[in-house]
């Protein structure tokens, strides 16, 4: 089945440093969406983009619709211990139609020394 | 307002056995989605009903079945588990009136195989 490429797997950073994480694809979406999993939890959402080139923050954090609509990023500033989970971006709407349907990315697990 | 909830957190099972996932919602969704998780594979999708009456196969459905009770409620059952099908089971539900709905999802069930 199709997911999606994210990068990096994992990254392990000291406390106030800053974070970037990005996702590939080779489909187009419509939507692009970034998950935060705490541990034990399931995913919650984060950030939704609906516009090709879009740029939204939601506090510390910020992502991007990658203009050619096939990728996306994410970054955290200023990271705390409170960011340590894993983070997923995920794809919907491709050209091939599946509106309700959501692709994601395999995860960055994201771990923070204080 | 619960969200999203699934029985049971945890179960153990041998090969051949049978067990039925259950999830509810009591956000009025019109859709509703099972998926897995396994290591480094991100979520990945079983099935989907995008409406009450309906359901739709998803990237991984051999072995798995479902049924939409109601607008409430969507069960994934596993008539003879597998090993293999030892994972993290998430539900998740979205209004789905309009594309940028997003996908809530419940707490997990982790599936054990013997």
């Amino acid at each position: 089945g199709q997911q999606l490429n994210q990068s990096p797997q994992s990254m392990f950073i000291q406390e106030g440093e800053d974070v970037s994480m990005n996702c590939t694809s080779s489909s187009i979406f419509n939507t692009w969406l970034w998950y935060k999993q705490d541990p034990g939890e399931g995913p919650v959402l984060l950030i939704a983009l609906y516009k090709a080139g879009e740029l939204t923050s939601n506090g510390r954090l910020t992502a991007q619709f990658g203009i050619t609509r096939k990728d996306s990023f994410l970054n955290i500033s200023a990271s705390i211990p409170s960011d340590v989970g894993i983070y997923f971006c995920a794809g919907q709407g491709s050209v091939s139609g599946a509106t309700n349907k959501l692709i994601f990315g395999t995860g960055t697990l994201l771990a923070v020394q204080p | 307002n619960a969200g999203v909830t699934q029985t049971p957190k945890f179960q153990v099972l041998k090969t051949g056995q049978s067990m039925t996932l259950q999830c509810a919602q009591d956000m009025n969704h019109n859709s509703m989605y099972w998926y897995r998780q396994d290591p480094g594979m991100g979520l990945r999708l079983i099935y989907y009903s995008a409406s009450e009456g309906t359901t739709d196969k998803g990237e991984v459905p051999n072995g798995y079945n479902v049924s939409r009770l109601n607008k409430r409620e969507f069960s994934l059952r596993l008539e003879s588990a597998a090993p293999s099908q030892t994972s993290v089971y998430f539900c998740a539900s979205r209004a789905g009136r309009v594309f940028y709905n997003e996908q809530f999802f419940g707490p997990g069930t982790r599936l054990t195989v013997l």
